[in-house]
């Protein structure tokens, strides 16, 4: 069935330092999203990309959405303690987009 | 205006049992849909509905059931408990299919099965 992969699925950074992490689709998306979960929450939406190559940018985070649609990535920059969680990318697939996949996640540490 | 709520926030439950969890949203969204939640696995779809009397199955539909009479609720009901439905369950909603819409996540129900 369709994968939404996750590379790498852990990040420990040391504050202030930036980084990437990617999300691959064995399919083409309709959409990308973002969300973030905190230890012990539950997913936050962050961001929706729905055009090819569209990037869209969150105060120190930007988020892209490949020119084929099946790849996106998420850059933070000067990571803050605040950024530890898991980041999850999700794609919409099929022509109605009623189904999200789940990438596996990236969880984030963060050394102060 | 509470936005998605689940009940109950913890269980625990011996092999065999069954149980309801319950889901309902506030935020008139025709879409909702449950989640599972396993360390290492992300989120996987377990069934999903379009809107009221309308549900289908996700990924990992196997021992569980639901149902939409109504668009505020979405129950999801394990038949015969197994271990192997440990895990967090998410319930979400959007306005229209997940795919392309923000899904509000609930707390979710942390699940022990003995």
């Amino acid at each position: 069935g369709q994968q939404v992969m996750q590379i790498p699925q852990y990040q420990h950074v040391q504050e202030g330092e930036d980084f990437t992490t990617y999300c691959n689709s064995s399919t083409t998306l309709s959409n990308i999203q973002w969300y973030k979960q905190r230890p012990g929450g539950h997913p936050v939406f962050l961001i929706q990309l729905v055009k090819s190559g569209e990037v869209k940018k969150q105060k120190r985070l930007t988020f892209q959405f490949g020119e084929a649609k099946k790849n996106s990535s998420l850059h933070i920059t000067a990571t803050q303690t605040t950024d530890v969680g898991t980041y999850f990318c999700a794609g919409g697939i099929g022509g109605g987009s009623e189904k999200l996949v789940f990438g596996k996640g990236m969880k984030l540490t963060v050394n102060p | 205006n509470a936005g998605v709520t689940q009940t109950p926030k913890f269980q625990v439950l011996k092999t065999g049992q069954s149980m309801t969890l319950q889901c309902a949203q506030d935020m008139n969204h025709e879409y909702m849909s449950w989640y599972r939640q396993d360390p290492g696995m992300g989120l996987r779809l377990i069934h999903y509905s379009v809107g009221a009397g309308i549900t289908d199955q996700g990924e990992v539909p196997n021992g569980y059931n639901v149902s939409r009479s109504t668009t505020e609720d979405f129950p999801l009901r394990l038949l015969s408990a197994a271990p192997s439905q440990t895990s967090v369950y998410f319930c979400a909603c959007s306005y229209e299919g997940a795919g392309g819409e923000t899904q509000y996540f609930g707390p979710g129900t942390r699940l022990l099965v003995l």
